[in-house]
């Protein structure tokens, strides 16, 4: 059974700070995505990430991919408090999304 | 492209009533579409997964006669929350994979429909 972990799952950060969220999940899958989730609001989609090695970059966030050891990360350049919200991953197996736990980031000025 | 609408976006109702949401995929044909429940502060939770024209797939726990899906169209699913109660009460999410060669497999959500009931 695939299983996603994201961590951490609450973060509070000044702006201007880095900082790197991750994403383990526990059996092999082709892809990866990564949403960003607005209090009310539904999910905007940030990144797909297909390959090995994949990098995806906008903005001040950046998505990685290492699917030998089953870890994504996003990570954040100097926050700004606009990027305040939940971050989620999400695995695919087979049509479906298995989904992480969230990532509630509250940056401050 | 790939835009997904939910109406409606806000529902208040009354204990024992029935809510009907809709889901559209807009400028797609969607063979699959995906109900998601989700609970404050929680991820999402995939309550079922509907192809056009057959019976959706409920995932387990999920009570098939309580959610009814119906996917009529390559455009259109709905979800009806029969007799809700107070603990239906919940942000409800669609999202829908496009018809054509879609490598990504991607889903693309519409914007949740918050169901509130007394």
């Amino acid at each position: 059974e695939l299983k996603v972990e994201q961590n951490p799952l609450f973060l509070s950060m000044q702006e201007g700070k880095n900082y790197t969220i991750y994403c383990n999940y526990s059996t092999t899958s082709d892809r990866l995505y990564w949403y960003r989730q607005d209090p009310g609001k539904s999910l905007e989609s940030l990144f797909v990430l297909l390959s090995n090695g994949a990098v995806k970059q906008e903005g001040r966030l950046m998505a990685s991919l290492d699917t030998k050891a089953r870890l994504s990360t996003l990570h954040i350049t100097a926050a700004v408090h606009d990027l305040s919200a939940t971050y989620f991953c999400a695995v695919g197996s087979n049509y479906q999304l298995i989904w992480g736990a969230g990532t509630k980031l509250i940056i401050k000025p | 492209g790939a835009v997904v609408s939910q109406h409606p976006s806000w529902v208040i109702c009354k204990s024992g009533t029935s809510v009907k949401i809709e889901c559209r995929s807009l400028d797609f044909q969607a063979t699959t579409m995906f109900w998601y429940r989700q609970f404050p502060k929680q991820s999402l939770m995939l309550m079922a997964t509907s192809n056009e024209g057959s019976k959706a797939t409920y995932e387990q726990g999920v009570e098939k006669d309580k959610f009814l899906i119906n996917h009529a169209s390559l455009t259109l699913s709905t979800l009806t929350v029969t007799s809700a109660h107070p603990e239906d009460s919940s942000f409800y999410i669609c999202s829908a994979r496009s018809f054509r060669d879609n490598s990504y497999n991607e889903q693309f959500f519409g914007p949740g429909t918050r169901l509130t009931v007394l």
